[in-house]
């Protein structure tokens, strides 16, 4: 079974650009998560959507948003890119059941951004 | 603000040493406790996830306990192997999969 790909998995970009990130999950799993990763900050949740819709926000700016598609993937997007916004993106993909709290959250490789 | 704290910070430990980690939050308003193993390089991955009080699960050498009640959940490493070398995070799920992370606890085993 293959697992959370994202791509691309490195990006390079100026201040004041936007970019796309996207995230396919696990064959079957109906629920995608996305995290920020930085070293003081350690991993955020950004925003998590099921069944293309968006149960749930963390405390990011409106600058990120994300949207997923009818057949799972998601994409995440952050507007007029800020200096703190190089970090690493994780997405997490699970079954994403009403109650599912138990069930695990598999974790794809990340994109590293780097934002000048 | 629910607040993770994981302790220790990182820990260098020998070879065939066991070990544990300790992870701590301040209220059981959470459906359930994550821990995953995070290797340089690598995508996290799940160890276990902890339900009600009392909880305990093992894989292996590693095995883990819950207690909400005192609000701690430890993970234990029986003989620790240069490949359990990793960062091991805890995370408690809030609902809707919204993971809330603590900053882990860095292994390193020297062989």
């Amino acid at each position: 079974k293959a697992g959370v790909t994202q791509t691309p998995r490195y990006l390079i970009k100026t201040r004041g650009q936007q970019v796309t990130l996207s995230c396919s999950p696990i064959s079957g799993h109906r629920s995608v998560s996305w995290y920020q990763q930085t070293p003081g900050q350690g991993l955020q949740f950004l925003f998590e959507y099921f069944s293309e819709t968006q149960r749930n926000k963390g405390n990011f700016p409106g600058r990120f948003s994300g949207r997923q598609f009818s057949n799972s993937r998601s994409e995440m997007n952050v507007s007029t890119l800020e200096l703190g916004d190089s970090a690493l993106y994780l997405c997490a993909s699970s079954l994403g059941l009403q109650g599912a709290a138990t069930t695990e959250q598999y974790f794809g490789p990340g994109t590293r951004l780097t934002v000048t | 603000i629910l607040n993770v704290e994981q302790s220790p910070q990182s820990l260098h430990v020998q070879e065939g040493d066991s070990t544990n980690f300790t992870c701590s939050f301040p209220s059981s308003n959470f459906y359930a406790l994550h821990w995953y193993r995070w290797e340089t390089a690598k995508s996290p991955e799940a160890l276990f996830v902890m339900t009600l009080n009392g909880d305990e699960k093992k894989k292996g050498r590693i095995s883990a306990t819950l207690n909400t009640k005192e609000g701690y959940s430890y993970l234990y490493i029986k003989g620790s192997q240069p490949e359990d070398s990793a960062t091991y995070l805890c995370a408690l799920n809030t609902g809707f999969q919204k993971l809330v992370f603590g900053t882990g606890t860095r292994l390193l085993v020297s062989p």
